[in-house]
């Protein structure tokens, strides 16, 4: 089955500077990558996805970018704020499930 | 609608004992789906059904663990017995219809610890 690693684990950043994590998967048939944001006590949502046909996309302060040749895909989020300090996790899926990273703990510090 | 619901939001439990956690999907999703949270292991798919049928069920731990839904509406996830390393955060989500490009909705998820 499919493998999604996901780095880094932990992330620190000051307010107002860029975020970047990093997945990479192992199935070449994975045709959908979204990313879930999960803030402290409450269930994840999506955020972006992106589709393999795509190359990148963006919405407002964030954009994911994928790598079909390498089996990569990231996440960037720029200009960061507090409010987006949360666990973020990547998916990949090849159909209608869903394989999960172990997610990344961002912490913007203001 | 009210997206999906799970119930109870909090259970805490001796070892040994049955738990039933239930679930509620978006109505008109055709996939549901059960996962357990934990800080070691992350998000783990442990089911998920289709048309309420269950697909894909290699993620559940052991046979402690089995999952119901009996209808489009409703389904559960039960422990018996339950033991301590089975605490975590279990949430539901729905998707609709078939295909990749689906997002999926997850429930606000049942804290379970087991004493």
């Amino acid at each position: 089955g499919e493998n999604v690693e996901q780095h880094p684990s932990t992330l620190s950043v000051q307010e107002g500077d860029s975020a970047v994590i990093k997945c990479t998967y192992s199935d070449s048939a994975s045709n959908y990558f979204p990313w879930y944001k999960q803030e402290l006590g409450k269930r994840p949502q999506l955020i972006i996805d992106i589709r393999s046909n795509v190359g990148e996309k963006k919405d407002q302060r964030i954009a994911v970018t994928l790598n079909k040749t390498a089996k990569h895909f990231s996440l960037h989020i720029t200009e960061t704020q507090p409010e987006d300090s949360a666990v973020y996790f990547c998916a990949a899926s090849t159909g209608n499930q869903f394989y999960f990273g172990t997610g990344t703990s961002l912490t913007v510090i203001p | 609608d009210a997206g999906v619901i799970q119930s109870p939001r909090h259970e805490v439990t001796e070892m040994g004992q049955e738990v039933t956690l239930r679930c509620k999907p978006i109505s008109g999703h055709d996939y549901l789906f059960w996962y357990r949270q934990t800080m070691m292991r992350g998000l783990e798919l442990l089911i998920y059904f289709n048309n309420n049928v269950p697909i894909d069920d290699s993620g559940m731990p052991e046979d402690r663990f089995s999952a119901k839904m009996p209808n489009a509406s409703f389904s559960t996830l039960k422990i018996q017995p339950s033991e301590p390393r089975d605490s975590a955060v279990y949430f539901c989500a729905s998707t609709l219809l078939a295909g990749a490009y689906n997002e999926q909705f997850f429930g606000p998820g049942t804290r379970l610890t087991v004493l």
